[in-house]
């Protein structure tokens, strides 16, 4: 039974440019959460989708942007990199069951910008 | 927005003894605690949660506490062994919205 997974592994970008990761979810787990781990940070909140719709948001700038697929699989968007954008990124994913449910995480994608 | 503050940042005990990391948190309507083990390079594991509607809760070495009415929760972790030396995270939520810890770095000396 497949875990969370995440594509790329690792990614190097320069200053300015754009990124995409992606996530697929356990299968049958409808949600999909993304952070951002900074080196010695706990993981921050950045977005949470349902069923392909946006249900939740952090304090993140308008640079950052996602997506979810009708097969729950998402992607997460970064516009105008910036060195502070350096970090591990996260998916979790969910099986919402009408309360706050267990979130089981994926093994990262590592981003260093340059 | 909820704020989630964990201590000790760093933490190290004698194989055998207990540890405890301890986090508050500052919004009421938080009603599940989870807290995660993260190893160097892999991802955060599910070690045990508590809701807001238990006060304790354990699972063979690891047990956690809630205490509402302070906001805040505990980590117990009792007979420690060298491999439970991890980064041990600490979360509340809402809503599915989960709040993190700064994290404890906890070192078990054999």
């Amino acid at each position: 039974d497949a875990g969370v997974t995440q594509s790329p592994t690792h990614l190097i970008k320069t200053r300015g440019q754009h990124v995409t990761l992606r996530c697929s979810p356990i299968s049958g787990h409808k949600s999909v959460s993304w952070y951002q781990q900074v080196l010695g940070q706990g993981p921050q909140f950045i977005f949470q989708y349902y069923e392909k719709e946006e249900r939740g948001r952090g304090n993140f700038p308008d640079r950052f942007s996602a997506r979810q697929f009708p097969n729950y699989s998402s992607e997460l968007n970064v516009n105008a990199l910036l060195l502070g954008d350096s970090a591990l990124y996260l998916c979790a994913s969910s099986e919402p069951g009408g309360g706050t449910d267990t979130q089981y995480f994926g093994p990262g994608t590592r981003l260093t910008v340059l | 927005g909820e704020n989630v503050e964990q201590h000790p940042s760093t933490l190290s005990v004698q194989e055998g003894d207990s540890a405890v990391i301890k986090c508050t948190y500052s919004d009421s309507a938080s009603n599940y605690f989870p807290w995660y083990k993260q190893e160097l390079g892999k991802r955060p594991q599910l070690i045990i949660d508590i809701r807001s509607n238990v006060g304790e809760k354990k699972d063979q070495r690891i047990a956690v506490t809630l205490n509402k009415t302070a906001k805040h929760f505990s980590l117990h972790i009792t007979e420690t062994q060298p491999e439970d030396s991890a980064v041990y995270f600490c979360a509340a939520s809402w809503g599915n919205q989960f709040y993190f810890g700064t994290g404890t770095s906890l070192t078990v000396i054999p």
